[in-house]
């Protein structure tokens, strides 16, 4: 079956420092999506990736789909305290989806 | 921001009592979804239903039941609850995009849920 992979699990961040989270499946993708949840929180949609290699920039937030659509990455830069929270990918494969481990972010002043 | 409805928010409550979390949408949607969270750890797909009187199992085994008898409502249920139940459970409706044969996932707020 189906196996998605986030990397790392944990990301201690400096303020103002850029870091990337990696999202692998084992299997060709119909499309992403990224979610962001804040400590206490729920999970909240952030983008959806459909093209291979598509680019798509929120601010600071930078998101890619692999060429093979089989892996996708989130680069933050500059990163600030509200950046905080668990970022989940959601691999979806023409109907069916899993969610990522999550990547949990930790921004230090 | 969506539409969704989680109640309770937070319930503490004995070993073998029955409960029901209750979970609402006004979007319309036909897909609703239940997950079990601990705190900062990955969502676990417990339910999920694609419409009215249409209910099945996720990936992750659960003691808990399900109904779908309107749209709008999908309340879950256990029987007994037990120490090991106490978690975070969330609830999430989606509306399928025929365009992209996707769909954006809505979450509720969520019931904190402690077995005693």
């Amino acid at each position: 079956g189906q196996q998605v992979m986030q990397i790392p699990q944990y990301q201690h961040v400096q303020e103002g420092e850029d870091f990337t989270t990696y999202c692998n499946s084992s299997t060709t993708l119909s499309n992403i999506q990224w979610y962001k949840q804040r400590p206490g929180g729920h999970p909240v949609f952030l983008i959806q990736l459909v093209k291979s290699g598509e680019v798509k920039k929120q601010k600071r937030l930078t998101f890619q789909f692999g060429e093979a659509k089989k892996n996708s990455s989130l680069h933050i830069t500059a990163t600030q305290t509200t950046d905080v929270g668990t970022y989940f990918c959601r691999a979806d494969s023409w109907g069916k989806f899993q969610f990522g481990a999550g990547t949990q972010v930790v921004v230090t002043p | 921001e969506a539409d969704i409805y989680q109640t309770p928010r937070y319930l503490v409550i004995g070993t073998g009592k029955k409960i029901t979390l209750e979970c609402s949408q006004t979007m319309g949607h036909d897909k609703m979804y239940w997950y079990q969270q601990d705190p900062g750890m990955e969502l676990h797909l417990i339910h999920y239903s694609y419409g009215v009187n249409s209910t099945e199992k996720g990936d992750l085994s659960s003691e808990s039941t399900v109904s779908r008898i309107r749209t709008e409502h999908f309340p879950l249920t256990l029987e007994s609850a037990r120490p090991s139940h106490t978690s975070q459970y969330l609830c999430a409706s989606s509306d399928r995009s025929d365009r992209e044969y996707t769909d954006t996932q809505y979450f509720g707020p969520g019931t904190r849920l402690t077995v005693l």
